[in-house]
């Protein structure tokens, strides 16, 4: 049981490049989220899906995209990497929304420069 | 609306010392109230959570938080912390999508440091 795996943990881009970070979760989970964390500002949730086909934005979703074909894996993509985005990024899973059982599940987190 | 503030982004400690890490909110629904660790170089991992019942939570490796409504508080205590409690721990309060889900809303964290 792995949990949450994330690809790749670093990656260098330029300016105007693109790339895919892909969060996999092997729980059988329903919801699925993409953070970015800054300095002093906490996680700051990007996307984020509650279940297979549906995604939805969050606080800071702007030149992120994101899909989530199968139940187990939500993909973060990024057409024009900006120095802006530059952050490690967090992929978390939970069960689902009720409160009862309400915990998130991280990934160990992609290390993200943009020059 | 919610939020989070944790009041100390750095927080230096000798080693057997007791820490306090705090924590205040704001939340115009039904209060929940979550702490999360994460060390060097990792996810986040929760370390413990208040729902409903004793205001005294009890959470893994020794933590445990109280909540205060009146003070509108969740203050992460410890009363003897190791140098492997260093780490950043974050304060988070159950907010809402449009669409009714629940989500949570982070502080900013707080860098616990822990010396010999």
């Amino acid at each position: 049981n792995a949990g949450v795996t994330q690809t790749p943990k670093f990656r260098v881009l330029k300016t105007g490049q693109s790339m895919t970070l892909l969060c996999a979760q092997d729980m059988n989970h329903e919801y699925m989220y993409w953070y970015r964390q800054d300095p002093g500002m906490g996680l700051r949730l990007i996307h984020y899906s509650v279940g297979e086909g549906t995604t939805a934005k969050g606080e800071v979703p702007d030149g992120y995209n994101v899909s989530r074909l199968k139940k187990q894996n939500f993909l973060l993509g990024l057409e024009s990497a900006a120095p802006s985005q530059t952050s490690v990024y967090f992929c978390a899973s939970s069960r689902d929304g009720s409160l009862s059982s309400y915990e998130q599940y991280f990934g160990p987190g992609t290390r993200l420069t943009v020059t | 609306a919610q939020s989070v503030t944790q009041l100390d982004s750095q927080v230096p400690v000798f080693e057997e010392a007791p820490v306090e890490l705090r924590c205040n909110y704001s939340s115009s629904v039904s209060v929940y109230l979550f702490w999360y660790v994460q060390y060097p170089n990792q996810g986040l991992q929760l370390l413990l959570k208040y729902l409903s019942g004793s205001t005294l939570v009890k959470g893994i490796n020794g933590f445990e938080a109280e909540f205060n409504k009146s003070q509108t508080s969740f203050h992460l205590r410890k009363p003897s912390v190791h140098i492997s409690d260093t780490a950043e721990y974050f304060c988070a309060v159950r907010g809402r999508f449009g669409g009714g889900y629940n989500k949570l809303i982070f502080g900013a964290g707080t860098r616990l440091a822990v010396h010999p």
